[in-house]
């Protein structure tokens, strides 16, 4: 069946550093990939989006690589800030090009000052 | 853009009530989606539409559950009767196909439904 795994414990790090969430994957060919951010008591938020045939993607502090064949994206932040806590959320189409993306249940992030 | 706009922000209901919760998306967006989230199960697909037409309602929990697109500005979701179990956030979220480089999907600031 098709999953979507990203770490369920919580990132702890401190203020300057870069974090690092995983977005695995088992059983989806997708076309893309979008990271969201979700703040407590709020929707999810639209990040980045990559695409199957791009390996990196920057904006701003924020990187995401997607490995098809590690079936897997990585997301950065750097020199993050307390301001960066937040869930996040990767997100796959469910079939190659399609416009319904199926979610991940997301990684908390935790920037300690 | 206002982005997506739901309501209620909140609303607390007795087991057995029909709960409505409504959506305007954002202006010009093609697709509608109304997902629910829990701890336990995350983010969730419950329906989507597109051109206000559903097009798959395999998310939807129960026959309890139902939504509407009457026009391209409004949407709703209903349970009726509510049980504990639906107690969740509900997220109305909405996009534009026209992007070549996949769907950005826009949530609203969902509806936090408590059923006692």
């Amino acid at each position: 069946s098709q999953k979507i795994e990203q770490n369920s414990e919580a990132l702890n790090i401190q203020e300057g550093k870069t974090a690092t969430l995983t977005c695995n994957y088992t059983n989806y060919s997708p076309a893309y990939l979008q990271w969201y951010r979700q703040d407590p008591g709020r929707g999810p938020v639209f990040l980045l989006l990559i695409r199957e045939n791009e390996k990196e993607k920057r904006k701003e502090r924020l990187k995401v690589t997607f490995d098809t064949t590690l079936k897997q994206s990585l997301f950065h932040i750097t020199a993050s800030q307390p301001a960066d806590s937040a869930t996040y959320l990767c997100a796959l189409d469910s079939t190659g090009g399609s416009y319904i993306p199926t979610f991940g249940r997301g990684t908390s992030l935790i920037v300690h000052p | 853009d206002a982005g997506v706009i739901q309501s209620p922000r909140h609303e607390v209901t007795e087991m057995g009530q029909e709960v409505t919760l409504r959506c305007k998306p954002i202006s010009g967006h093609d697709y509608l989606f109304w997902y629910r989230q829990t701890m336990m199960r995350g983010l969730e697909l419950l329906i989507y539409f597109n051109n206000n037409v559903p097009i798959d309602d395999s998310g939807m929990p129960e026959d309890r559950f139902s939504a509407k697109m009457p026009n391209a500005s409004f949407s709703t979701l209903k349970i009726q009767p509510s049980e504990p179990r639906d107690s969740a956030v509900y997220f109305c979220a909405s996009s534009f196909s026209g992007r070549t480089s996949g769907n950005t999907i826009y949530f609203g600031e969902g509806s936090w439904l408590t059923v006692v």
